[in-house]
């Protein structure tokens, strides 16, 4: 069975910081890694996702995230974040060849202050 | 733009009442899921389906049941609605493969008194 584990509930942070929002996940098979967002009142988009090829991945509006299969991690990164950013953030696992069950983590709130 | 529907945005329903909760997707993709989203807890599956008359349970499927009699529509069905099962429900599809790609609806609020 896959677990995912978001390190923080909720981050606070100023217009144009950095931010990283934490994701360790546990398995004992392959998994591939996936971030996702939901903004106020609506579904999940996909940010980012990691299949196979260089740990480092790139999203959409600027977010990437590093594959650290040593520490089992999944971390979330935005150079410079915008009041659009505000959203809850959710990392997912779904085992490698599996029956495509995506696993989640608690959920990471997202707070842009200006 | 490809899309996965959920009927209803908000819902209330009395103790005791059965429910339907309806979800249709435009993409011919081979899988379907319900999700139940709760603060704190992120989302948990509650049951899929990879083909038509095909479903498998979830990690919480306790209260619930599901229907798929065609390929495009995933009905999650809760037989005596009890307060616990107020949430957010989320629907998602994906066209099984390599792809991995998922999409998810707008996601149902059910409010159960």
């Amino acid at each position: 069975a896959q677990s995912v584990t978001q390190l923080d509930s909720q981050v606070p942070v100023f217009e144009e910081a950095p931010v990283e929002l934490r994701c360790n996940y546990s398995s004992s098979v392959s998994v591939y890694l996936f971030w996702y967002v939901q903004y106020p009142n609506q579904g999940l988009q996909l940010l980012l996702k990691y299949l196979s090829g260089s740990t480092l991945v790139k999203g959409i509006n600027g977010f990437e995230a590093e594959f650290n299969k040593s520490q089992t991690s999944f971390h979330l990164r935005k150079p410079s974040v915008h009041i659009s950013d505000t959203a809850e953030y959710f990392c997912a696992v779904t085992p490698r060849g599996g029956a495509q069950k995506l696993v989640f983590g608690q959920g990471t709130r997202l707070t842009i202050n200006p | 733009d490809v899309k996965v529907t959920q009927s209803s945005r908000y819902l209330v329903k009395r103790t005791g009442e059965k429910v339907f909760l309806e979800c249709v997707q435009d993409m011919d993709h081979e899988n379907m899921f319900w999700y139940r989203q709760d603060p704190g807890l992120g989302l948990r599956l509650i049951y899929f389906s990879y083909d038509v008359k095909m479903k498998e349970k979830g990690d919480i499927p306790e209260g619930y049941s599901v229907s798929r009699e065609k390929k495009e529509r995933f009905s999650l069905i809760l037989e005596s609605a009890s307060t616990n099962q107020t949430s957010m429900y989320l629907c998602a599809s994906s066209e099984g493969g390599q792809n991995y790609g998922y999409t998810f609806g707008s996601g149902t609020r059910l409010t159960v008194v």
